[in-house]
């Protein structure tokens, strides 16, 4: 089964509003990604998180990993329209070779 | 500013046809990826390389095929077309190095449709 599962996954919110998506997997990591994905194109790297760090920040994005409960994060604030797209997780297992797992991504809309 | 770049970024062929979906990176990464992504779902791994005459089969069983001759070159093949081909094909670049620190650079993407 895959090993990035997401949460929510579609959310709406108004503009201003804050966003968070919730990520879970299965085997041990070495780090968790996230990316950002518009209508039909390619992924673009948000940010990565190592197994032994709890908290990271990135403008506007905050990160978290429990790694206890296999569980990641992301909160957006203050979200724009321009914020609008999918958001997926992405792990890097320890037994995966550096080969990151996608999990099914969260699509989040943002209402101007 | 991505450097990774894809061609072509529509295609609709018939089946049959024989396709070769480029992908090129200018950062000089060892490793590269393709990945299939059907609308609104999650990605699959279905080619990798980590270096120059490298290639390996990804999680998601795929009758394309892939070669690396130029660390910089990592087109993906096609012989014969058929409508469950029809998807979007994402290529991606990382670093060697201890794990990955920077995550992957991807590109635009190739929407495949066979009709």
């Amino acid at each position: 089964s895959q090993q990035g599962e997401e949460d929510p996954q579609a959310l709406s919110i108004q503009e201003g509003e804050n966003a968070t998506m919730n990520c879970s997997y299965k085997t041990s990591i070495n780090n968790l990604q996230w990316y950002r994905q518009n209508s039909g194109r390619g992924l673009v790297h948000l940010i990565l998180i190592r197994s032994n760090e709890r908290e990271k920040h990135s403008g506007r994005l905050r990160v978290t990993l429990d790694t206890s409960k296999k569980s990641s994060s992301l909160l957006i604030t203050a979200s724009r329209a321009a914020d609008t797209a999918s958001y997926f997780c992405a792990t890097d297992a320890e037994t995966s070779g550096s080969r990151l797992t996608f999990g099914e991504g969260t699509q989040l809309t943002v209402n101007p | 500013e991505a450097d990774i770049y894809q061609t072509p970024r529509y295609l609709v062929i018939g089946t049959g046809k024989k396709i070769t979906l480029e992908c090129s990176q200018t950062m000089g990464h060892d490793k590269m990826y393709w990945y299939q992504q059907d609308p609104g779902m999650e990605l699959h791994l279905i080619h990798y390389s980590y270096g120059v005459n490298s290639t390996e089969k990804g999680d998601l069983s795929s009758e394309s095929t892939v070669s690396r001759i130029r660390t910089e070159h990592f087109p993906l093949t096609l012989e014969s077309a058929r409508p469950s081909h029809t998807s979007q094909y994402l290529c991606a670049s990382s670093e060697w190095g201890l794990g990955i620190r920077y995550g992957y650079t991807f590109g635009s993407g190739t929407r495949l449709t066979v009709v």
